[in-house]
């Protein structure tokens, strides 16, 4: 059975700092993995999406890193600002029909102006 | 920008009661998912579904859980006799092809007295 783990599960930084947030999963037959942001209270808002092919994806001030083969991934954000505060998950699909994607348990950022 | 809504976004119910949860996925999209997440617990895969049928379904999706596209627009989750542990946040999320990105809704709060 996939377990996803997250480490650290809270993390505050001062604005300005670059920053990883670490994302490992037991299981490396994986299809997909997704980064998340989640507000308190809210949905869940896609960051990145990289397949197991890819070795990382980029959007703005975001670095998703994948090693499928040692069951890992970084979240690597750059310039850290009080508006990146949330909870971030991230999550994997396997390798078949259904998708169905296992989530970590998030890491809480606070960045403190 | 096309966006997962869902109603109600905060529902009570009675133990005991059926509810039903609704959901517009995005419109060019043909994969449809149920998740949820109990207050301070990690999210939880419920149910995919595509060409009106279940794909994948979890531990959690019992006999009291049932899905439904009842037109072509709407996505619903029905739990028919709701039990206390059923109080948690259900997000619907959907995705254009089987393995691509989901994307999530902004979650409907049931509460169960």
């Amino acid at each position: 059975k996939q377990e996803v783990t997250q480490i650290p599960a809270a993390l505050s930084v001062p604005e300005g700092e670059n920053l990883v947030l670490n994302c490992s999963f037991t299981d490396s037959a994986i299809y997909n993995l997704q980064w998340f942001r989640q507000d308190p209270g809210k949905g869940l808002t896609s960051l990145l999406l990289i397949q197991s092919s890819q070795r990382e994806q980029t959007s703005g001030r975001l670095n998703a890193s994948l090693d499928k083969s040692s069951g890992r991934s970084t979240l690597y954000i750059a310039a850290s600002q009080p508006g990146d505060s949330a909870t971030y998950l991230c999550a994997v699909s396997r390798n078949n029909a259904g998708n169905m994607l296992t989530f970590g348990g998030g890491t809480r950022l606070m960045v403190k102006p | 920008e096309p966006e997962v809504t869902q109603t109600p976004s905060h529902q009570v119910t009675q133990m005991g009661q059926e509810v039903i949860l609704r959901c517009v996925p995005i419109s060019n999209h043909l994969y449809f998912y149920w998740y949820r997440q109990i207050l301070g617990q990690k999210v939880e895969f419920l149910v995919s579904f595509y060409n009106n049928e279940i794909s994948e379904k979890s531990e959690i999706f019992d006999d009291q859980f049932s899905v439904e596209r009842p037109d072509g627009s709407n996505f619903t989750l029905k739990i028919r006799s709701t039990k206390l542990e059923d109080s948690a946040m259900y997000f619907c999320a959907s995705s254009e092809q089987g393995m691509n990105e989901q994307y999530f809704g902004p979650g409907t709060r049931l509460t169960v007295t």
